[in-house]
């Protein structure tokens, strides 16, 4: 069973491009939920897609936009970068009812020069 | 807003001891969970052990558990006979029923396990 896989595992960019980061959630999930990590803190939530829809969103500007397919799964895009984006961005998922646990990928380390 | 504090930066065991991280949380609401997950430097993030806030009984995973003081607001992760493979970032994390599944993550502690 194939657990939460996303691609790709590292990107450069350089300020100003746009980046679509990918995920597929663990069989038998419904819900992916975006964090970004930066270096030595912990993961903050970006937002949440279930059913197709963003479910949810944290504290994060419009730059940041996602999509779910009817697969389950995900993208992350993040538009305009800036330096400041550098992170390491995880993908988790879960089910949508019930069970309170969320499974991560390995994350898409992201570096802005 | 919900936060989460882990004010152990850094900590270190020798193998085999017994070690124990710290996590505070505030909240107004009282159906929640807490987490602690497991960071090694391969960077994916591992489930160690659940609560739910609404039992009393603490919760154990094999080496690992939690002493949770829900008056307090604070849920500690207690790893008992120490393994090299314990090294790792450990975070603290608090999902609040009823706004769904989106985690508060603690900053962090960054554990080594010494031979």
């Amino acid at each position: 069973d194939a657990g939460v896989t996303q691609s790709p595992t590292h990107l450069i960019k350089t300020r100003g491009q746009q980046v679509t980061l990918r995920c597929s959630p663990k069989s038998g999930h419904d819900t992916v939920s975006w964090y970004q990590q930066a270096l030595g803190q912990g993961p903050q939530f970006i937002f949440q897609y279930y059913e197709e829809e963003e479910r949810q969103r944290g504290n994060f500007p419009d730059r940041f936009s996602g999509h779910q397919f009817p697969n389950y799964s995900s993208e992350l895009n993040v538009n305009a970068l800036l330096l400041g984006d550098s992170a390491l961005y995880l993908c988790a998922s879960s089910t949508g009812q019930g069970v309170y646990e969320q499974y991560f990928g390995p994350g898409t380390r992201l570096t802005v020069t | 807003a919900q936060t989460v504090t882990q004010s152990q930066p850094e900590m270190s065991v020798q193998e085999a001891e017994t070690v124990t991280l710290s996590c505070t949380y505030d909240t107004s609401e009282s159906n929640y969970y807490l987490f602690w997950y497991k960071q090694p430097p391969s960077r994916q993030m591992i489930l160690v052990i659940r609560q739910e806030a609404y039992k009393q009984q603490n919760a154990t995973e094999n080496r690992f558990s939690v002493n949770f003081q829900k008056a307090a607001k604070s849920f500690s992760l207690k790893i008992s006979d120490s393994q090299l493979g314990d090294t790792a970032m450990y975070f603290c994390a608090f999902m609040e029923v009823l706004y769904g599944q989106n985690f508060v993550f603690g900053p962090g502690t960054r554990l080594s396990v010494l031979p």
